[in-house]
């Protein structure tokens, strides 16, 4: 079925960086944006921003912007985000989720599993 | 303090009908068409329910329907289950400077 499917949980000290992967299957990866939303414990719903996997153009929400860096690789289907300069309040589920058909790519229709990135040190 | 506005809790009996709401401006909520809402079980990652103000993705109980008014959006739950217990979120297109932008979430209470 249609699925995206992150990678491991991570630890990582203040100021590292880390770099979460999202593998799209079933579907053709370059028809769809991915979104990446993070979810502080607690806490909403957050949107980082979004790549278009064609392309590889990127929109970033404005908090994000310069510390984050969102990438894929279209020979495998995957999606990555890497965020630098960590500090504990970045500590979160990391989702990434597919750009719905309509709606001009808005709504998010497939989620990841969410990757658990604690900050920590 | 995120973009758009939503009670923090509603409750409901089995059966009832609830409604959330979620409060933007003429910049997201109010401007277009592009308001969608998730339900997200605690633990899990959440879900698509409504895209487009409106319209339901295959496979969502026809108990779930959305709506708008100016710059408020509704998620309306008719026939409340126990099932139904979650957190829900309301995100929008925004022309400001977030892009996508995410209602606090409301916890729905079955009572």
């Amino acid at each position: 079925q249609v699925q995206l499917v992150q990678s491991g949980a991570e630890v990582k000290k203040p100021g590292a960086s880390v770099k979460v992967s999202c593998k799209a299957s079933e579907y053709t990866f370059t028809d769809h944006y991915i979104h990446w939303v993070r979810q502080a414990p607690g806490q909403g719903l957050e949107w980082m921003g979004w790549i278009n996997p064609n392309s590889g153009g990127t929109k970033y929400a404005v908090n994000f912007e310069g510390w984050v860096t969102m990438t894929r690789d279209t020979s495998i289907n995957t999606a990555y985000v890497e965020v630098t300069r960590l500090r504990s309040d970045d500590t979160a589920v990391y989702y990434c989720a597919r750009g719905g058909d309509s709606g001009a790519g808005i709504s998010m229709d497939i989620w990841g599993q969410g990757t658990t990135v604690i900050v920590s040190s | 303090q995120s973009a758009l506005t939503q009670p923090a809790s509603v409750s409901g009996s089995p059966g009832q009908s609830i409604t959330i709401s979620c409060t933007g401006s003429s910049s997201d909520v109010g401007g277009y068409n592009f308001v969608s809402w998730y339900q997200q079980v605690p633990g899990q990652a959440p879900k698509l329910m409504i895209y487009d103000v409106t319209y339901r993705p295959s496979g969502v109980s026809n108990r779930f329907s959305g709506s708008k008014s100016g710059n408020t959006a509704s998620l309306t739950i008719s026939g409340l289950q126990a099932e139904d217990e979650a957190d829900y979120y309301c995100s929008s297109y925004s022309s400001g400077t977030a892009f996508v932008v995410f209602g606090g979430g409301t916890k729905l209470t079955v009572l």
